[in-house]
């Protein structure tokens, strides 16, 4: 099955500047990798996908980039705010099938004011 | 408004309990699921469900069954409950021909077994 390795556990970042959060998979025919925040409290939500046919998306301040080569695909956040602060997954999934979503173990982003 | 709903938001209750989680979702999506969520916040998926086929997690357990009684319903039933199913479970649901793609979740619910 599918493995993901999520990486920094821990994310501080001064407010305004950019947050990177890295994410490695292992199966090849992943072809779905969104990216969900979690903030305290609340169930995970949807910040952007990307598909294995793209290499890169960008939704105003945020951007997922993927090499398929490396099986390797970041969350780049720019001119970080207070409310960027929460829990941030990566997951990859090849489709239909009972492994569902795998999800890496989640960045805990904080932003410093 | 709220796009998928789970009652209750926090269950406590002693080993040995049967117990239900109810979901609902109003985005006439197709897809739904049940996630588990440990205390280290790791999220794996346990059920995906349409109106077609029941998809299982081959690591849940059988006490756990999830029942359908239509499309926008999804509710989880565990039997005889252990210390160990304490976490925070979410339902999810996803649109027609995105199984596993573009999760709506609902915002949990936290079960503490003692």
């Amino acid at each position: 099955g599918e493995n993901v390795e999520q990486h920094p556990s821990t994310l501080s970042v001064q407010e305004g500047d950019s947050a990177v959060i890295k994410c490695t998979y292992s199966d090849s025919a992943s072809n779905y990798f969104p990216w969900y925040k979690q903030e305290l409290g609340k169930g995970p939500q949807l910040i952007i996908d990307i598909r294995s046919n793209v290499g890169e998306k960008k939704d105003q301040r945020i951007a997922v980039t993927l090499n398929k080569t490396a099986k390797h695909f970041s969350l780049h956040i720019t001119e970080t705010q207070p409310e960027d602060s929460a829990v941030y997954f990566c997951a990859a999934t090849s489709g239909g099938g009972a492994d569902g979503l795998t999800f890496g173990k989640g960045t805990h982003l904080i932003i410093q004011p | 408004d709220t796009a998928v709903s789970q009652t209750p938001k926090y269950l406590v209750t002693q080993m040995g309990n049967d117990k239900s989680i109810k979901c609902e979702q109003n985005l006439g999506h197709d897809t739904m699921y049940w996630y588990k969520q440990d205390s280290k916040k790791f999220l794996k998926i346990m059920f995906s469900y349409n109106n077609k086929e029941l998809i299982i997690n081959e690591t849940v357990p059988n006490r756990f069954s999830p029942k359908s009684p239509d499309k926008a319903h999804l509710n989880l039933h565990i039997n005889s409950l252990e210390l160990g199913d304490s976490a925070v479970y979410f339902c999810a649901s996803s649109p027609q021909g995105a199984s596993n793609e573009k999760l709506f979740f609902g915002s949990g619910t936290q079960l503490s077994v003692l």
